[in-house]
């Protein structure tokens, strides 16, 4: 099946830093999401990328879809306490009907005030 | 406007048993997957329900099962409960329409003793 392989797997950073996260996959995927999850809570939608090169900005969050869709990653300016949490990849497949997320294994964000 | 809601949040079960968890999804969605989580495996795709209809399946065995009711309101169920059961799982839901974006809700703990 699909896998994405997310790096790095965790980081440690001082506050106002910038952050570089990504995920490759070995199969192409029609979308890219990017969430974060806090403890004990679901993940939220940070941003979604529906086109090959698509750069997107939320905020101090940017993100871009690989051109070869293969890939795709998250910055994240200026980080802050609160952005600590862990930050997810998901291929979007839509192939047919169907729609399924195929997700990495997660970026652990720690952020030192 | 409402998010995706999931019943019960927290539960314990002993080997063996079944559970049975809700979902209501966002008013207007129409379709509701299922996945779970797990700090060894991640987010893994359990089944997508649309229209009341399985639309989409993971690679996992036939004592998970789901349904959608004609409000798209879902319910999944594990049968014979495993020690290996025991995770998050997180439903989420959209419109259902490819590229359509996914929202999850905060999730059910399940703890298999």
């Amino acid at each position: 099946g699909q896998q994405l392989n997310q790096s790095p797997q965790s980081m440690f950073i001082q506050e106002g830093e910038d952050v570089s996260m990504n995920c490759t996959s070995s199969s192409i995927f029609n979308t890219w999401l990017w969430y974060k999850q806090d403890p004990g809570e679901g993940p939220v939608l940070l941003i979604a990328l529906y086109k090959a090169g698509e750069l997107t900005s939320n905020g101090r969050l940017t993100a871009q879809f690989g051109i070869t869709r293969k890939d795709s990653f998250l910055n994240i300016s200026a980080s802050i306490p609160s952005d600590v949490g862990i930050y997810f990849c998901a291929g979007g497949d839509s192939g047919g009907s169907n729609y399924k997320l195929t997700f990495g294994k997660g970026t652990l964000l720690t952020v030192n005030p | 406007k409402a998010g995706v809601t999931q019943t019960p949040r927290y539960l314990i079960k002993t080997r063996g048993q079944q559970v049975t968890l809700s979902c209501s999804p966002i008013s207007g969605h129409r379709s509701v997957s299922w996945y779970q989580q797990t700090p060894g495996q991640g987010l893994q795709f359990l089944f997508e329900y649309f229209s009341e209809t399985q639309r989409n399946k993971g690679n996992f065995p036939g004592r998970f099962s789901g349904r959608q009711f004609s409000n798209s309101r879902s319910e999944m169920n594990v049968s014979t409960l495993e020690l290996g059961d025991s995770a998050l799982y997180l439903c989420a839901s959209s419109l259902g329409d490819v590229g359509n974006t996914i929202y999850f809700g905060e999730g059910s703990w399940l703890t298999v003793v």
